[in-house]
């Protein structure tokens, strides 16, 4: 089994502040961890997804995850927030072994981003 | 940059009717899957489609529902006697491969259709 929490339904910024969008899983395999942007009326782009060779993942647009194991977390930062980076935001685990890829998803999180 | 397109952006249709869905996933690649948000929750994976046939469903995907990929191009979810708990946007999406951890393959999304029930 396996399972995702968006800690966050929605975060609000300030343009040039630091982004912190929060993500814990659980899984009974090894997983697969991304992250995935939603802008409006726009289909799902992935960000970065976790590899086991290395657990800072660095994505697009300045964007970077780091995969905790001890804490089971996948929290994705920015150090700096900009306006075009208003959007939903979501984190999906897979399992990573054990023949099946069926993703789950978390319910997602609203960046606002203030000028 | 290649994408993944989606027709119609929005359908509105009749409890009881058929609705199908349509896909035109990026031209090299492999696999297909459809996912659904009911508005409000989380988007929740459909089916995954390789080679002519099913590779996993969820739970979610009973007789009601069926995929094809009718000619080299497009990639249709059928939807069979709707029911207003259908209403969601439906996505699709296609990878070269698999897109596991280890893998450089990734999920391309459409933009989505919009269902909605009446």
């Amino acid at each position: 089994a396996q399972s995702v929490t968006q800690l966050d339904s929605h975060v609000s910024v300030s343009e040039g502040t630091p982004v912190l969008l929060r993500c814990n899983y659980s899984s009974s395999y090894s997983p697969s961890l991304f992250w995935y942007v939603q802008h409006p009326n726009k289909g799902l782009q992935l960000l970065l997804k976790y590899t086991s060779a290395a657990t800072l993942v660095k994505g697009i647009n300045g964007f970077e995850a780091e995969f905790k194991k001890s804490e089971t977390s996948f929290h994705l930062t920015k150090p700096s927030a900009h306006m075009s980076d208003a959007a939903e935001y979501f984190c999906v685990v897979s399992p990573l072994s054990g023949g099946s890829y069926i993703p789950t998803f978390g319910r997602g999180t609203s960046l606002i981003v203030h000028p | 940059e290649p994408e993944v397109t989606q027709t119609p952006s929005h359908q509105v249709t009749q409890m009881g009717q058929e609705v199908i869905l349509r896909c035109v996933p990026i031209s090299n690649h492999l696999y297909f899957y459809w996912y659904r948000q009911i508005l409000g929750q989380k988007v929740e994976f459909l089916v995954s489609f390789y080679n002519n046939e099913i590779s996993e469903k969820s739970e979610i995907f009973d007789d009601q529902f069926s995929v094809e990929r009718p000619d080299g191009s497009n990639f249709t979810l059928k939807i069979r006697s709707t029911k207003l708990e259908d209403s969601a946007m439906y996505f699709c999406a296609s990878s070269a491969g698999v897109p596991l951890a280890g893998s450089t393959d990734t999920q391309y999304f459409g933009p989505g259709t919009r269902l909605t029930v009446l």
